[in-house]
């Protein structure tokens, strides 16, 4: 089944102690992306990867890290949570070529809370 | 940049009946595309419905339908015969497709409650 997972569907923290949230897709898109979900602002993007290596910021990346070291892996690293950071994440992937590049498939989100 | 602006926080529909979800959005590219995510309470995002912007025929999926009006910038969703379990939170997004980001941007969501 082709599916985006991620890792921990929820997980609760404190502030500063560093945490992965992890990403997997199994359908060999090139395209993978995180997003945050806060109440009344819909997602926003906070980095995203265009392949193996490739990375780059979108509108929120302050306090995140990501890598892509593998295709199917895009894992989402907080280095030192603080409370401004409790969301809901969701990871999502894509393919580049042309038959359905513009649909972006979801994960199924991880809430996270920082205390 | 994208802007896309769903004004209706909150709606509520009787099952059976006919909805129309409204969505704007702002840009200044010609070629994009424009979606319909349900969530659900479960959080999984479900793509309902995508139009692209060089089409002018309106996209369908079963009882949900699109009016697109390239020139008024508008993008509403509606759903005939409601159904008990189309109760989700209702994005509408927007992608650049060329640019290399392809980020979705999102609506703020409505709420949509169908009540029996």
């Amino acid at each position: 089944e082709a599916q985006v997972t991620q890792n921990p569907r929820y997980l609760i923290t404190v502030t500063g102690k560093k945490l992965t949230v992890t990403c997997s897709q199994n359908m060999n898109h090139e395209y993978m992306s995180w997003y945050r979900q806060d109440p009344g602002l819909g997602l926003r993007q906070i980095y995203y990867s265009m392949n193996v290596e490739v990375t780059d910021k979108g509108d929120v990346p302050e306090g995140y890290k990501v890598s892509r070291k593998e295709k199917r892996n895009f894992p989402l690293i907080l280095e030192s949570p603080s409370p401004n950071q409790t969301s809901l994440y969701f990871c999502a992937s894509s393919s580049l070529g042309l038959a359905g590049s513009s649909i972006q498939y979801f994960g199924a989100g991880t809430r996270l809370s920082v205390l | 940049a994208q802007t896309v602006t769903q004004s209706q926080p909150e709606m509520s529909v009787q099952e059976a009946e006919t909805v129309t979800l409204s969505c704007t959005y702002d840009t200044s590219e010609n070629n994009y595309y424009l979606f319909w995510y349900k969530q659900p309470p479960s959080r999984q995002m479900i793509l309902v419905i995508r139009q692209e912007a060089y089409k002018q025929q309106n996209a369908t999926e079963n009882r949900f339908s699109v009016n697109f009006q390239k020139a008024a910038k508008s993008f509403s969703l509606k759903i005939s015969d409601s159904q008990l379990g189309d109760t989700a939170m209702y994005f509408c997004a927007f992608m650049n497709p060329t640019g290399s980001a392809r980020q979705l941007t999102f609506g703020s969501g409505t709420q949509l409650t169908v009540l029996p």
